[in-house]
C-alpha cells in the first residue's frame, strides 16, 4: 500500500512569511512528485511536478526532493493571503502514471 | 485553449439510481483520468482511459465504471447509487504517456439522497 502522508493543519503563517509544507512517501521507487492547491469548493490545480533530489524554484514556490528520507517540501516565500488554500502532495512511480495523494495540508495566511 | 470540462457541475439522484457524469480533455491530450474527492478524505483514483481503453482500476466496486469515445472524451457510469458515493467528482487529462502531472476539470459535485 503507497502512502503519502502530510500533516491536516491548518498552517497559520503571517503575510509575508515563508510557509513550508511537507510530505512523506512510502514506496521507495516514487519517481515524480507533484504539488497542487485546491481552493475551498474548487479542483485542484497543480503548482510544480519535481523529479530529482534537491530544490526547484518557480517564483515565490520552491519545491524541495530528498529521496533518501522520503519528504517533499513546499516553500511558499512571501506569503500572501490569497495562498490561503489546502496543498495535496501527490507522489507517482516511473511508469504507472497514477500518483497517489495525500490529504492535503490547510494553510492559511492572515494579514 | 479550453481546459478540461466537466457536466454536469451539480448531480442529485436517489439512492439505487444511476448516474452518469461526463468529461472532455484538453484538445491533444489522449488520457482522461476520474478521480474521486469525498468530505474529508483525499482524492481516490477510480479510472484511467487512454486510446479508448480501461488502462487502470482503482479500488472501486464494479459498478463504477466507464469509457472513453474515439474523440477522447469519457463518461463515468456509477449503478446503484449509495449514499456514500456522494462526492467531488473530478476529471484530468494528461498527454499519454507524460508524467508531468494533471490538468483537473472543474468536478461534478454528486450528492445522493
Amino acid at each position: 500500500q503507497k502512502e503519502v502522508e502530510q500533516n491536516s493543519g491548518p498552517l497559520s503563517v503571517p503575510e509575508g512569511a515563508i510557509a513550508s509544507l511537507n510530505c512523506t512517501y512510502s514506496d521507495r521507487g516514487s519517481q515524480s512528485f507533484f504539488w497542487y492547491r485546491q481552493y475551498s469548493g474548487k479542483s485542484p490545480e497543480l503548482i510544480m511536478f519535481i523529479y530529482s533530489n534537491g530544490d526547484k524554484e518557480d517564483g515565490r514556490f520552491t519545491a524541495q526532493l530528498n529521496k533518501a528520507s522520503q519528504y517533499v517540501s513546499l516553500l511558499i516565500r512571501d506569503s500572501q493571503p490569497s495562498d490561503s488554500a489546502t496543498y495535496l502532495c501527490a507522489v507517482s512511480s516511473g511508469g504507472s502514471y497514477i500518483p497517489t495523494f495525500g490529504r492535503g495540508t490547510s494553510l492559511i495566511v492572515h494579514p | 485553449e479550453a481546459g478540461v470540462t466537466q457536466s454536469p457541475t451539480h448531480l442529485i439522484k436517489t439512492r439505487g439510481q444511476q448516474a452518469t457524469l461526463r468529461c472532455s480533455p484538453i484538445s491533444g491530450h489522449t488520457s482522461v483520468y476520474w478521480y474521486q474527492q469525498a468530505l474529508g478524505l483525499g482524492l481516490q483514483f477510480l479510472l484511467w482511459y487512454d486510446e479508448g481503453e480501461e488502462r487502470n482500476r482503482g479500488n472501486f466496486p464494479p459498478r463504477f465504471s466507464g469509457r472513453q469515445f474515439p474523440n477522447y472524451s469519457s463518461e463515468l457510469n456509477v449503478n446503484a447509487l449509495e449514499l456514500e458515493d456522494s462526492a467531488l467528482y473530478l476529471c484530468a487529462s494528461s498527454l499519454r504517456a507524460v508524467d508531468y502531472g494533471y490538468t483537473f476539470g472543474s468536478g461534478t459535485r454528486l450528492t445522493v439522497v
